[in-house]
């Protein structure tokens, strides 16, 4: 059974610019959600969706934004890039909204802003 | 506001020693507890995961129990090897704000 699944793996980015990240969920999960892990800060949250819905939403800038198909994927997109943006990007899946059998989690997109 | 805490940030032993970590939440309203492991650089592996409801899990070597009334569990590691080296997490899905809350987490080395 396929795992999350989120690409891309590795990407470089300048300051200022945008990019998008993707996570395709478990199939069969409808909850997805967003994590930003830096060495200073730990794992911070970023939003959950559940069934195209965003249901939560962390304490990150506007600059952060996402969103949910109907086949569950979620995007996360991060415009005018910043330095501190550099991250590990973690996305983890979920059948519930409250997530009754835990997390599955991704192995990330490690973002570089330079 | 949940806050996770996991005592201690590091740890090291000598392979073969069993160990316990450390994590307590200061809001009992959980719908589940779950423990995670990371290797550096990658994605989080869930270990065991505790329902509100349950006492305890056990997978293998590991043993985790929650008691929620005190906002505790604790991940018990029998026969430690130098490949259980890694950053072990634990995070509580919060009831009133229904997010996920992750501690610190605990580093562990184990040399052999």
């Amino acid at each position: 059974k396929a795992g999350v699944t989120q690409t891309p793996r590795y990407l470089i980015k300048t300051r200022g610019q945008q990019v998008t990240l993707s996570c395709s969920p478990i199939s069969g999960h409808r909850s997805v959600s967003w994590y930003q892990q830096t060495p200073g800060q730990g794992l911070q949250f970023l939003f959950e969706y559940f069934s195209e819905t965003q249901r939560n939403k962390g304490n990150f800038p506007g600059r952060f934004s996402g969103r949910q198909f109907s086949n569950s994927r979620s995007e996360m997109n991060v415009s005018t890039l910043e330095l501190g943006d550099s991250a590990l990007y973690l996305c983890a899946s979920s059948w519930t909204s409250t997530a009754d059998y835990g997390y599955t989690f991704g192995s990330g997109t490690r973002l570089t802003v330079v | 506001k949940q806050e996770v805490t996991q005592i201690p940030a590091a740890l090291s032993v000598p392979e073969g020693e069993n160990l316990v970590l450390n994590c307590s939440f200061t809001d009992s309203a959980i719908y589940n507890l779950q423990w995670f492991r990371q290797d550096p650089g990658k994605g989080l592996t869930s270990l065991l995961l505790i329902q509100s409801s349950q006492r305890e899990q056990t997978s293998g070597r590991l043993n985790a129990s929650l008691d929620k009334s005190s906002g505790r569990s604790t991940l018990y590691i029998a026969a430690s090897q130098p490949g259980d080296s890694a950053t072990y997490l634990c995070a509580v899905r919060d009831y009133n704000n229904n997010d996920m809350r992750f501690g610190a987490g605990t580093r562990l080395t184990v040399k052999p």
